[in-house]
């Protein structure tokens, strides 16, 4: 079955870019059914999705968040990613990877990643 | 920015019935999805196009959505059902999928 992994460093200074994987296994990130997707979620608080990307490169990503998020794919490796830029603490969260599947809502999530920005 | 209003917390006695409500506007119109998230976890889709269930999701678990307000209900209440609950629509306006705060769900 399809299974999600992030991946990235789990410490990031102020105003760095925050970078992370998602590789996916059990199948093909390049199937035309799905869009690949990020999600946050800061300690003790809710669900935030900051964006996704279509094979075809096509993104869309949250407008409070747009100006310094870019999520792209490797085909070649079965793997999409995020990057943040400017990262401040408010950016401090576990960070999930999910399949937005063929019902429109997200059908696979990643296990998440902590990262956390400090000095 | 379309905004999704939960209330914070839900009790229910076992075996009880939980209604766990998502309010937005005209969001009858929207199709509506359900995560579940117990601690230290990943959210589990429990229910997408308001009312269908993905496979492995017990019958218990149903959802209706009308108006400006959108429901999950889950009967017969145990304690594995414990957890917090969110939905989630797409707000095709400004192109992105928007959460609701999370409805913690306690089983007493």
């Amino acid at each position: 079955q399809v299974q999600l992994q992030e991946s990235g460093p789990g410490l990031v200074k102020p105003s760095q870019t925050l970078s992370l994987t998602c590789t996916v296994s059990g199948g093909s990130i390049s199937s035309t059914s799905y869009y690949w997707t990020w999600i946050r979620q800061p300690a003790g608080k809710g669900l935030e999705w900051i964006g996704r990307i279509y094979i075809s490169g096509n993104t869309n990503y949250n407008p409070s968040l747009k100006s310094r998020v870019t999520i792209s794919v490797d085909t070649s490796k079965n793997q999409f990613s995020l990057k943040l830029t400017s990262v401040t603490a408010a950016d401090t969260a576990v960070y999930y990877c999910a399949r937005e599947g063929g019902v429109e809502a997200l059908d696979i999530w990643g296990q998440g990643t902590m990262v956390t920005v400090s000095s | 920015s379309y905004v999704l209003t939960q209330t914070p917390s839900v009790s229910v006695a076992p075996g009880k019935t939980a209604r766990i409500t998502c309010g937005g506007s005209n969001i009858g119109s929207k199709s509506v999805h359900w995560y579940q998230q117990k601690p230290g976890q990943a959210p589990v889709l429990v229910m997408y196009y308001d009312n269908d269930r993905p496979s492995g999701i017990p019958e218990r678990f149903s959802g209706s959505n009308s108006g400006n307000t959108a429901t999950l209900t889950i009967s017969r209440v145990g304690a594995g059902d414990e957890a917090d609950y969110y939905c989630q629509v797409w707000d095709r306006i400004s192109d992105h999928a928007v959460f609701g705060g999370g409805t913690k769900l306690t089983v007493l």
